[in-house]
C-alpha cells in the first residue's frame, strides 16, 4: 500500500563522511520533492525534479546534491554532513506541476555524529 | 520571498471546535494548504484553498482571504487523534519552482 517509501528509516553518519538518502514511489508521479525538516521548525524546500529537470532552491547548500535515474527513485546525496544537517528527511511526489496535493514519504531521520 | 505566520501552540477539548489561524505575506500566490503532521510521522494532506471563501470535508474546514493573507483550519467535534501539528503551507506562484513553503506548524493539544 505505500506510495512513497524512503530508505532507510533512521541513519546515522560520522561528520564529513558521504551519505545517500532513498526515496521510491508506486504513483508514478512526475514531481519528487525533498524537503529539510529540522526539529520543532517547518519543512524547507530543498529542490525538485519535474521529470528529469532539476530545480535548485536558491539557499540549498552545495552541499547537497540529488538524483533522479528513473521516474520512481530520487536520492539526497549529503557530500560533507555537519552537526548542522542533523534533521527529518521528507521526499514528497506530485502527480504535476501544479497538482494541488503532494504526498509524502515516512522520512528519514538523519543523525550526524 | 514568503513569510508565514501561526501560533505554535494551541490546548482544546475533545468535543469542541477549534480554529487555527494562519498569516502569509508572499511574493507570488498560488493555493494555501494546510497538513497533518502526527510526531515522527510524515505531512499528511488536509485541505487546499486557492479563491476566497470557505471548503469543507467533513469536521474540517478552511478558509482563505487573499485580500486579507489570511487563512484558518476549523476543526470540529475534536477527537484524541487529532493532537498533532497542523502545517500552514502556500505555493509561490512564481517561476518554476513548485514546492511548497511551510510555516512553523501549530501543536494542538487535545484534552480530555
Amino acid at each position: 500500500d505505500a506510495m512513497v517509501i524512503q530508505n532507510p528509516r533512521y541513519q546515522v553518519t560520522q561528520f564529513g563522511k558521504p551519505v545517500t538518502l532513498s526515496c521510491s514511489q508506486t504513483l508514478n508521479h512526475n514531481v519528487m520533492y525533498w524537503y529539510q525538516q529540522k526539529s520543532s521548525q517547518a519543512p524547507k524546500l530543498l529542490f525538485h525534479y519535474y521529470d528529469k529537470d532539476f530545480n535548485n532552491e536558491a539557499d540549498t547548500p552545495d552541499n547537497f546534491q540529488s538524483r533522479r535515474p528513473n521516474t520512481s527513485f530520487c536520492f539526497l546525496d549529503i557530500r560533507s554532513p555537519g552537526l548542522g544537517d542533523a534533521a527529518m528527511y521528507l521526499c514528497a511526489t506530485s502527480g504535476q506541476l501544479s497538482s494541488y496535493e503532494q504526498y509524502f514519504g515516512p522520512g528519514t531521520r538523519l543523525t550526524v555524529t | 520571498g514568503q513569510n508565514i505566520d501561526q501560533p505554535t501552540e494551541m490546548t482544546a477539548t475533545e468535543g469542541a471546535i477549534v480554529q487555527i489561524n494562519c498569516t502569509y505575506q508572499t511574493s507570488g500566490f498560488n493555493g494555501l494548504f494546510w497538513y497533518q503532521q502526527h510526531a515522527g510521522e510524515a505531512p499528511t494532506f488536509l485541505s487546499y484553498n486557492v479563491l476566497d471563501g470557505l471548503e469543507e470535508k467533513g469536521r474540517f474546514s478552511s478558509f482563505l482571504s487573499r485580500s486579507k493573507g489570511y487563512s484558518y483550519l476549523l476543526l470540529k467535534e475534536l477527537q484524541m487523534k487529532d493532537s498533532a501539528s497542523y502545517l500552514c503551507a502556500v505555493r509561490d506562484s512564481g517561476g518554476g519552482a513548485d514546492g511548497l513553503t511551510f510555516g512553523k506548524g501549530t501543536h494542538l493539544i487535545i484534552q480530555p
